[in-house]
């Protein structure tokens, strides 16, 4: 199953920016864009923005989803500890029919 | 304020049948595809497939021959079953939908 393509970990400092990337192809995050979930060490993954680039209730701003063409975006502002996690981009494929995951970004805040 | 449950057995024998259930606790059951993903130890999520409150479904293609997933629209409840299960299928297994997720369910496969 052809997957979406995230850097496997990326390191900032507390209270920087981070931009996390997610490439698909015109099938999925070209086509409808891709939501972006955190999850922590040994909980479950969590909403943070659906397709449509809109944040669920009691998601931080700091947290926004964009998208240009094929790929798919995730800032998060003013770094805080405890947004140290995994960050995984999921898109739906027209082609499969199915959902696809990227690999997942380790984010360490500095 | 939606909940989600999820229960089944955790440890299987190869070639043995993984059963899981999800139940659904407020909000709208017919509003959404409920979804099962799920995490092998160390590794990145994998969607296995969806289904919604009048039973349609969708499936991971490299899956599909042993998944199947159900609804039962008067508990609220939907189901996973994934057949011939190895050694490969060992993971912590989610459901969820709308932006929501159950607590997850550790399942282990080992003769």
């Amino acid at each position: 199953q052809a997957g979406l393509t995230q850097p496997p970990s990326v390191s900032k400092g507390l209270r920087q920016t981070a931009t996390l990337t997610c490439t698909g192809n015109s099938n999925n995050v070209g086509d409808q864009g891709a939501a972006w979930l955190q999850q922590h060490q040994g909980h479950p993954p969590k909403h943070l923005s659906y397709r449509n680039n809109n944040r669920p209730s009691g998601i931080s701003d700091r947290f926004s989803a964009s998208r240009s063409g094929n790929t798919a975006s995730l800032t998060i502002t003013g770094l805080q500890p405890e947004d140290e996690a995994d960050y995984y981009c999921s898109a739906w494929d027209s082609s499969l029919s199915a959902w696809v995951f990227g690999g997942g970004t380790k984010l360490t805040v500095l | 304020q939606v909940q989600l449950q999820q229960w089944g057995a955790g440890l299987l024998k190869p070639s043995e049948t993984l059963s899981l259930t999800c139940a659904v606790y407020g909000g709208s059951f017919s509003g959404y595809y409920w979804t099962w993903i799920r995490q092998p130890p160390g590794k990145g999520l994998e969607w296995i497939g969806e289904v919604n409150h009048s039973g349609s479904t969708n499936y991971n293609p490299s899956l599909k021959s042993r998944v199947t997933i159900s609804v039962d629209t008067s508990k609220n409840q939907f189901s996973l079953k994934l057949s011939s299960v190895t050694a490969t299928d060992t993971a912590v297994y989610y459901c969820g939908g709308g932006g929501y997720w159950g607590q997850g369910t550790l399942v282990t496969v080992s003769s």
